[in-house]
């Protein structure tokens, strides 16, 4: 099947740094990708549609200057987590869905979990 | 809006015992729904989907029938292995959209 992988999957940082967060689908392209965002014990909540070639699309609520989003090519995506503080710490995820499946089918990323101290 | 509501874990099973997670959801229209499973240390992967009413989806041992009178689709499986712990979560997509709305996930724990 479609594989997605995420670098790093782990990161710890300093309070007020910035972190990039990689997602690319390895063997399918994808021109639509969505980050995800998942705290302990609470649902993946939808951060963001990256657009391959436009501006990505932030749900309510996340503010787009903090969580940069870019979408370089059609395997790759980038959510950089712009000057970090403790409460950005959580798990983030990625997905993207395989072409020809619609958006019936999504692969997710591994997840990256980032810690801000 | 759309929501979906998953049976609080951890739940903790004897290998070969019987497994039921309830979901329930709330949507208009006629959403799709799905099963997807996260295995320690990896991505979610697909277990089952259902896209209409009565649709019943299976993979593995595990079935889920998309109820509609009910807002329901749980997820059962008749006798569980201790290869299945995992986080499991119940997801839909509405007509119309392209983003998924997840339940909090529900863990299961099987013990030899």
């Amino acid at each position: 099947g479609a594989v997605v992988s995420q670098h790093p999957s782990w990161v710890i940082c300093k309070s007020g740094t910035s972190v990039k967060i990689e997602c690319r689908s390895l063997d399918f392209q994808a021109t639509t990708m969505f980050w995800y965002r998942q705290f302990p014990k609470q649902s993946l909540m939808l951060m963001a549609t990256s657009n391959e070639g436009s501006k990505a699309t932030y749900e309510q609520g996340v503010e787009k200057d903090k969580f940069l989003i870019n979408h370089a090519s059609l395997t790759l995506s980038t959510l950089t987590v712009t000057s970090a503080h403790p409460e950005d710490s959580s798990f983030y995820i990625c997905s993207a869905p395989s072409t020809g499946t619609g958006y019936n089918e999504q692969f997710f990323g591994p997840g990256t979990r980032l810690t801000v101290l | 809006g759309n929501s979906v509501t998953q049976m609080e874990g951890p739940v903790t099973l004897s290998e070969e015992a019987f497994l039921t997670i309830n979901c329930t959801y709330t949507a208009t229209g006629y959403p799709s729904l799905f099963w997807y499973v996260q295995y320690p240390g990896e991505g979610l992967q697909l277990l089952l989907k259902a896209t209409k009413a009565d649709d019943k989806g299976s993979n593995k041992g595990f079935e889920a029938t998309y109820r509609k009178e009910t807002t329901s689709f749980h997820l059962e499986k008749g006798s569980v292995q201790v290869s299945d712990s995992a986080v499991y979560f119940c997801a839909l997509l509405n007509s119309g959209y392209s983003t998924l709305t997840f339940g909090k996930g529900t863990m299961l724990l099987v013990s030899p």
